[in-house]
């Protein structure tokens, strides 16, 4: 059964400060996707990793992927309060059949 | 803007009443939709996979006679949940990939449920 863990799950920051936020996941897959959630809120899609070493970059945001070590990280560079917002990590329960398996979440608070 | 769209966003219904949620896409079609609910600071969790033109498969633990999947048209899914109870309380939330999207898969607004 596959498992996605994500760390931490709070995290508060301070503005113009970097962090990482980790997923791990259990067993083998290939597509691995982060979402954003403000409080209330539907997904918003963040970014798909495809293959293993993709990186993407997004303004403050940058996820890469490693399949080998089954771990997938989220980078915030120098936050600001907007990144406030819970983000999950997502991993394909069997490779292209787009069921989801989610992290916890991982709860941003940026204090000015 | 949107490109997977549900309706209502929030519905209250009395404890025994079944009610209904849409989840349409947006200028593409949906083969294959799938429903997710959420309870409050919790993670989403795979209800079932909604598939257009036959039955809807149901994930392990998830009642089939109580989540009533309907994907009649390759644009729209309804999940009904049948005879509701107060734990059916819940965020209800659909998705689907657009086939040219580079593999994203989008979700729908959400549909807050609350049984009274």
């Amino acid at each position: 059964e596959l498992k996605v863990e994500q760390n931490p799950l709070f995290l508060s920051m301070q503005e113009g400060k970097n962090y990482t936020i980790y997923c791990n996941y259990s067993t083998t897959s290939d597509r691995l996707y982060w979402y954003r959630q403000d409080p209330g809120k539907s997904l918003e899609s963040l970014f798909v990793l495809l293959s293993n070493g993709a990186v993407k970059q997004e303004g403050r945001l940058m996820a890469s992927l490693d399949t080998k070590a089954r771990l997938s990280t989220l980078h915030i560079t120098a936050a600001v309060h907007d990144l406030s917002a819970t983000y999950f990590c997502a991993v394909d329960k069997q490779g292209g059949s787009e069921k989801l398996v989610f992290g916890k979440g991982t709860k941003l608070t940026v204090n000015p | 803007g949107a490109v997977v769209s549900q309706h209502p966003s929030r519905v209250i219904c009395k404890s025994g009443t079944s009610v209904k949620i849409e989840c349409r896409s947006l200028d593409f079609q949906a083969t294959t939709m799938f429903w997710y609910r959420q309870f409050p600071k919790q993670s989403l969790m795979l209800m079932a996979t909604s598939n257009e033109g036959s039955k809807a498969t149901y994930e392990q633990g998830v009642e089939k006679d109580k989540f009533l999947i309907n994907h009649a048209s390759l644009t729209l899914s309804t999940l009904t949940v049948t005879s509701a109870h107060p734990e059916d309380s819940s965020f209800y939330i659909c998705s689907a990939r657009v086939q040219d999207s580079g593999n994203t898969i989008y979700f729908g607004e959400g549909s807050w449920l609350t049984v009274v």
